[in-house]
Formats: structure tokens, sequence, C-alpha cells
């Protein structure tokens, strides 16, 4: 089944405006982590969050480990946040199982 | 301290031919993983190497190859290319991987084979 599951897989914001990344993983996988994939391809470390929240500016994110699954919250977005948001976790080997996904795009 | 670094950014190659990539991870990371990505099938694992052994695979065919050496840095291998192998190609490192440890990325090496 499904490891990484993420939602929503695309989402439009106006500049100014909130919103909220999921990320489901099954129980085989822990040790989340979130990133960003900016224009260049290159993966931007946002959190490293096994369990718990952790804020960094306008970016937080909550993981209850209990129940399976993680938060991105982005306040007051910009442009500049426009990209590709990936959550992922370690599989029992020590893998690190990626999401699709959740491509969101800021308009001015 | 520096980053993840990736030799060379973009490389075209013609089918048939192979591919040597480099990474040079963050100083004081031992563990160096690689990954695929692709629009068809998103991120995916190849390799991770610890200490100059491989200690983990994904589920990539025999020619996809690595090494890592004495001083961490890695290289991965693409024999006998195929247009299915155009894709962007990511290294990681991590103090010392196994699942426990935040992974660092390179900005990616962008093959296309023609």
């Amino acid at each position: 089944g499904i490891q990484v599951e993420q939602s929503p897989p695309d989402l439009i914001l106006q500049e100014g405006a909130n919103s909220t990344l999921r990320c489901n993983f099954s129980d085989s996988v822990n040790n989340l982590q979130w990133f960003h994939q900016n224009p260049w391809g290159q993966l931007i470390n946002l959190f490293y969050i096994p369990s718990g929240t952790k804020q960094n500016g306008r970016l937080s994110a909550t993981t209850v480990a209990t129940e399976r699954y993680s938060l991105l919250y982005i306040s007051s977005s910009q442009t500049t946040d426009s990209g590709v948001y990936f959550c992922a976790g370690y599989n029992q080997g020590g893998k690190l199982i990626f999401g699709q996904g959740t491509e969101l795009s800021v308009k001015p | 301290k520096a980053g993840v670094t990736q030799t060379p950014r973009y490389l075209i190659k013609t089918r048939g031919q192979q591919v040597t990539l480099s990474c040079s991870p963050i100083s004081g990371h031992r563990s160096v993983s690689w990954y695929q990505q692709t629009p068809g099938q998103g991120l995916q694992f190849l390799f991770e190497y610890f200490s100059e052994t491989q200690r983990n695979k994904g589920n990539f065919p025999g020619r996809f190859s690595g090494r890592q050496f004495s001083n961490s840095r890695s290289e991965m291998n693409v024999s006998t290319l195929e247009l299915g192998d155009s894709a962007l190609y990511l290294c990681a490192s991590s103090l010392v991987g196994g699942g426990s440890y935040e992974q660092y990325f390179g900005p990616g090496t962008r093959l296309t084979v023609t």
C-alpha cells in the first residue's frame, strides 16, 4: 500500500493567504521530513519532525505520529513560496520514502 | 559549512553510453544516498553508502551502481543508458544515515538521454 500520501496534489493561493498541506504515512514509516523543491530542482530542508510541532518564520509543522499524519502550515504566503512541497519518511530499512508532492502556486 | 555538491549539473548522453555522477557530502557526514526523480515515478531511492559500503539498495536494475570513497565522496554510474534514464539525480548526505538523521540534498544532476 501507499506508504506516504500527500494532499492536496495542487494548490493555488492568492498572496497573503494561509494554507495547510497534509501528509499521511503508514505504520512502516517514521521520522518525517518536509522539503520545498525550488524551480531549479534542489530540495530545501524545511523541517525534520518525527513528532511534535516546530516553527520557522511563516512556516510551521506538526506531526502526530500516533495518528500517522503530519501537517505543514504556510501563513501569509508569498510568491516565492511557490514550488513543490514534499514530505518523506524513513521505512524500516532506512530508506527515505517520498510522497508525490503538493504543487503550490501563489499568485500576486 | 558548505552544502552537498554534485557534478556535473547538466549532462546529455546518447543511448547505450555510460555516465558517472559525483557527489560530495557535507563535511563530517558519512552517509550518502542517491535518488532518481522523474515526472512519472516521482522521487525514488537508488542506494545508500556508509563507510564505503552499500548499506541499502532500491529497486533499480544492475545498470545502476555506485561507490563511496574513504573521504565519503560518492559516485554513481549508469551503464548502457536508456531513454527512460533521463531524470534528475539527487544525492543527499546525513551524519550516519540509517533512518535516524536528517538528510540534506545537493542541487542535482539533470541527465538527458537522446
